[in-house]
């Protein structure tokens, strides 16, 4: 069945650095891919997806590209500021209308000044 | 436009009692999910609705656990008896019937057994 790995966290980074986070699949077809985030005491909510192979998604200074050579959907941010302090999952949907959504562990991020 | 609703947000039960939980999908939404999040974990998808109908039931305890939508809107989610391994947030989502399309969470209900 389908499948998402991420990079386990967590993940501690300074102000302004760079962010990269790693997230593979397994999939059969050509599922849409998904990255969510969770703040402390709020829920999940998207924060950028892609649906077909080479696309770019971007939110709030976010990307990540699908890559179908690789089966890799990574979240990359060029600055973090504190308030990306969260937990982000890596999602796919699998092909066809009535397809399951596949959730990832989970990467605690911790941004420090 | 309105969110997922749920409810309750917050239960403490003890173990071998029963309890339901409340969803309220985003209007037009035919597909609904269950999915039970353990803490540190990623959510774990329960059961998958569309419309009515079950299309997704595989990692359902249904020993213990039951899940009903009814009319193809809101749905509850019961579990009869707990066990202590149940804690976790229980999450309701839902989304338009295609796959390029995201789906929307509610809040959650942290069920803590005891």
């Amino acid at each position: 069945g389908n499948s998402v790995t991420q990079m386990e966290g967590p993940v501690t980074l300074s102000e302004e650095a760079f962010l990269t986070i790693n997230c593979t699949y397994t999939a059969t077809g050509y599922p849409s891919l998904f990255w969510y985030v969770q703040y402390p005491g709020e829920g999940l909510q998207l924060l950028l997806k892609a649906t077909k192979a080479d696309d770019k998604g971007s939110n709030k200074g976010f990307e990540a590209t699908y890559r179908k050579e690789t089966t890799s959907f990574h979240l990359e941010k060029g600055s973090v500021q504190v308030s990306d302090s969260a937990v982000y999952f890596c999602a796919l949907k699998g092909a066809g209308t009535a397809s399951k959504l596949t959730f990832g562990t989970g990467t605690r991020l911790q941004v420090t000044l | 436009e309105a969110g997922v609703a749920q409810s309750p947000r917050y239960k403490i039960i003890e173990k071998r009692q029963s309890v339901a939980f409340w969803c309220n999908p985003i209007s037009g939404h035919a597909t609904l999910y269950w999915y039970q999040q353990i803490l540190g974990q990623g959510p774990k998808l329960l059961i998958q609705f569309q419309n009515n109908g079950v299309v997704d039931d595989s990692q359902l305890p249904k020993d213990r656990f039951s899940a009903e939508r009814l009319k193809g809107v809101d749905s509850t989610l019961k579990i009869q008896p707990a066990k202590l391994e149940d804690s976790a947030v229980y999450l309701c989502a839902s989304s338009l019937p295609r796959q390029n399309t995201e789906a929307f969470f509610g809040q959650g209900t942290r069920l803590t057994v005891v």
